[in-house]
């Protein structure tokens, strides 16, 4: 099956200052998911990668697949205390009858301190 | 349009107990899947269906049954709950068309004494 490796586990920034959070696969990503989830809470989509080179923004957030589609980037400009709490990265095993399958990366929680 | 309504949102079982976790999507959602999500492990998928009376296995499947009769229901159950149980439950539900992603519940926090 598939694994997501992300990166960094946690990450503790300063209010205003940009972070990245990386998602590592295994194996060809047919679709790339990124969420964002408030501690006791459910999961929130941000945005969704598929073709190679993909890139996405919304607001101050920005998502890109890379080429060979096996590693993804979330990019935070200019963070608030808003920002925080975990993101997952989640991918489509593959097309076809494992459609419906998604697995995700463990998730990076993000703490911004005002 | 409620999205993914999971009940109930907390409960409290003994060793040995059964019980049924509900899901309910009402957005016509062909792929709906649960999901477990335990600390420093993600969130990990229990059983998925592709449409009203087909349904799959994910990675954790063992203590869990899925049935789905309807389109808008994907009830989990628990057969005999063990402490090893114990976490927060997801349901999730999407198009067959990619462009907005899984919807997914508030899930239900379960502790199994």
């Amino acid at each position: 099956s598939q694994e997501l490796e992300q990166s960094p586990q946690s990450l503790i920034v300063q209010e205003g200052k940009n972070l990245t959070i990386n998602c590592t696969s295994s194996k060809t990503l047919y679709g790339l998911y990124w969420y964002k989830q408030k501690y006791g809470e459910g999961l929130i989509f941000l945005m969704m990668l598929q073709k190679g080179g993909e890139e996405k923004s919304h607001e101050k957030i920005t998502a890109k697949l890379d080429e060979k589609k096996q590693q993804s980037s979330l990019h935070i400009t200019a963070s608030q205390p808003s920002h925080a709490g975990i993101y997952l990265c989640g991918a489509d095993e593959s097309r076809g009858t494992s459609y419906g399958k998604l697995t995700f990366g463990q998730g990076t929680i993000l703490t911004v301190h005002p | 349009n409620a999205g993914v309504t999971q009940t109930p949102k907390f409960q409290v079982l003994k060793t040995g107990q059964s019980m049924t976790l509900q899901c309910a999507q009402d957005m016509n959602h062909e792929y709906m899947s649960w999901y477990r999500q335990d600390p420093g492990m993600g969130l990990r998928l229990i059983h998925y269906s592709v449409g009203a009376g087909i349904t799959d296995q994910g990675e954790v499947p063992n203590g869990y049954n899925v049935s789905r009769s309807t389109t808008e229901d994907f009830p989990l159950r628990l057969l005999s709950a063990a402490p090893s149980q114990t976490s927060v439950y997801f349901c999730a539900s999407r198009y067959t068309t990619d462009f907005y992603g899984y919807t997914f519940g508030s899930g239900t926090r379960l502790t199994v004494v």
